[in-house]
């Protein structure tokens, strides 16, 4: 069974500037999930989708941060602008109601 | 709000010995606890508790959930320097599908 798949794994950029990350959960699982860790930290919520629905964006930035899940599998997070806090491994999880599996992550710097 | 509390944060032993590391929770609706191994990468899956007194063992690693006092404990023994990682604890619920995470242990076995 494949695992969670994110792309990019690094991501460099300068602050006001956009940027998108990519993710495809395990296959069947409706429930997709994006964190955000921050060095020495727990991973953070940002958004949760049950299907192409979204569960709980509470914590997610809205005037900067979105995220999509058109078809109900795949999904992006996008990040405009940057800000020097956005510094951070972004998570993607996804669960079929028994844990939670994790993708590789990816680590953005924001210079 | 819900909370995960991990002791200690830091951790520095020598291989042979044997750790314990706690969390402890508050939630709404508990639905189970789980525990990651996270090394530069992504988190890895080591157990999903569920019910209390019940001991969840692989190899030189065990966990047990105590859901009067609301905590858990994951043992390693005989430790290796390959368990030199981050343990994430993290709770679930709301029918399993909404994660809290801990701040995480940061264990350091040295040879």
């Amino acid at each position: 069974e494949a695992g969670v798949a994110q792309s990019p794994r690094y991501k460099i950029i300068e602050k006001r500037q956009s940027v998108a990350f990519w993710c495809n959960p395990i296959s069947g699982h409706a429930t997709l999930y994006w964190y955000q860790q921050i060095l020495g930290q727990g991973p953070k919520l940002l958004i949760q989708f049950q299907n192409n629905g979204v569960v709980d964006d509470s914590q997610l930035p809205k005037d900067r941060f979105s995220a999509e899940r058109l078809k109900g599998v795949d999904s992006t997070l996008k990040i405009q602008p940057a800000k020097l806090e956005d510094s951070a491994v972004y998570l993607c999880a996804s669960s079929l109601g028994q844990g939670l599996f994790f993708g590789p992550g990816t680590r953005l710097t924001v210079l | 709000e819900d909370k995960v509390v991990q002791s200690p944060l830091s951790l520095v032993v020598h291989e042979g010995d044997t750790v314990t590391l706690n969390c402890s929770y508050e939630v709404t609706n508990f639905r189970s606890l789980l525990w990651y191994k996270q090394e530069k990468k992504a988190p890895t899956f080591l157990f999903m508790l569920t019910s209390s007194g019940i001991e969840k063992k692989s190899g030189r690693l065990s966990s047990i959930l105590d859901k009067k006092e609301l905590f858990s404990i994951l043992n390693i023994t005989a430790t290796q320097t390959g368990d030199s990682a981050v343990y994430l604890c993290a709770v679930a619920d709301n029918y399993g599908q909404n994660f809290v995470f801990g701040p995480g242990t940061r264990l350091s076995v040295l040879p």
